[in-house]
């Protein structure tokens, strides 16, 4: 299958600081690809989708000038997350979906990003 | 919005019994329904999926079904091992045309006893 990688696997970082996750898709050509969050035991929240060339649509409750998404390519989406707090602290995973929107429903998923805001 | 729910949240069985996992969908456009299965700290990986115009998918010792009219979809182990010890999560596509984000279930921790 389709193999989503993501970078760093994991962050510390201080309160007040921005971190950027890189998310690539490494043997396919992504033209979407998606951000979620997940806080221990529960489920995957989407935070927002990033199409390639376009403005990310962002789920509601969910601040746009807080978590900055890019989709500069057909491989790589980034997200930074801007003035970390504590409660910022999460699993954020990306996703990506291969091939035409109308074409494929197919999902793969990156191994997460650990970040912990101190 | 599109809303999933799913049942059990946790699921113990002995090793060589069936487990069932259902879900149930608000959104009657949603047309595409996979079902993901993470282990702890690990990315969720997809085991099977179903799309609106079939109503039963098999792939070996795991199937999934749908009922469209009813709006519930299940996810079936068969002879579980285990190695099927995980969190396993079901989604439905939102379905607004050319988005096809996912709306995740809630997960079901499945534990199966030797």
């Amino acid at each position: 299958g389709a193999v989503v990688s993501q970078h760093p696997s994991w962050v510390i970082c201080k309160s007040g600081t921005s971190v950027k996750i890189e998310c690539r898709s490494l043997d396919f050509q992504a033209t979407t690809m998606f951000w979620y969050r997940q806080f221990p035991k529960q489920s995957l929240m989407l935070m927002a989708t990033s199409n390639e060339g376009s403005k990310a649509t962002y789920e509601q409750g969910v601040e746009k000038d807080k978590f900055l998404i890019n989709h500069a390519s057909l491989t790589l989406s980034t997200l930074t997350v801007t003035s970390a707090h504590p409660e910022d602290s999460s699993f954020y995973i990306c996703s990506a979906r291969e091939g035409p929107v109308d074409r494929t429903d197919t999902q793969y998923f990156g191994p997460g990003t650990r970040l912990t805001v101190l | 919005g599109e809303n999933v729910e799913q049942h059990p949240s946790t699921l113990s069985v002995q090793e060589g019994d069936s487990a069932v996992i259902k879900c149930t969908y608000s959104d009657s456009a949603s047309n595409y329904f996979p079902w993901y299965k993470q282990e702890l700290g690990k990315r969720p990986q997809l085991i099977i999926d179903i799309r609106s115009n079939v109503g039963e998918k098999k792939d070996q010792r795991i199937a999934v079904t749908l009922n469209k009219t009813a709006k519930h979809f299940s996810l079936h182990i068969t002879e579980t091992q285990p190695e099927d010890s995980a969190v396993y999560f079901c989604a439905a596509s939102i379905g607004r045309a050319g988005r096809r984000a996912l709306t995740f279930g809630s997960g079901t921790r499945l534990q199966v006893q030797p």
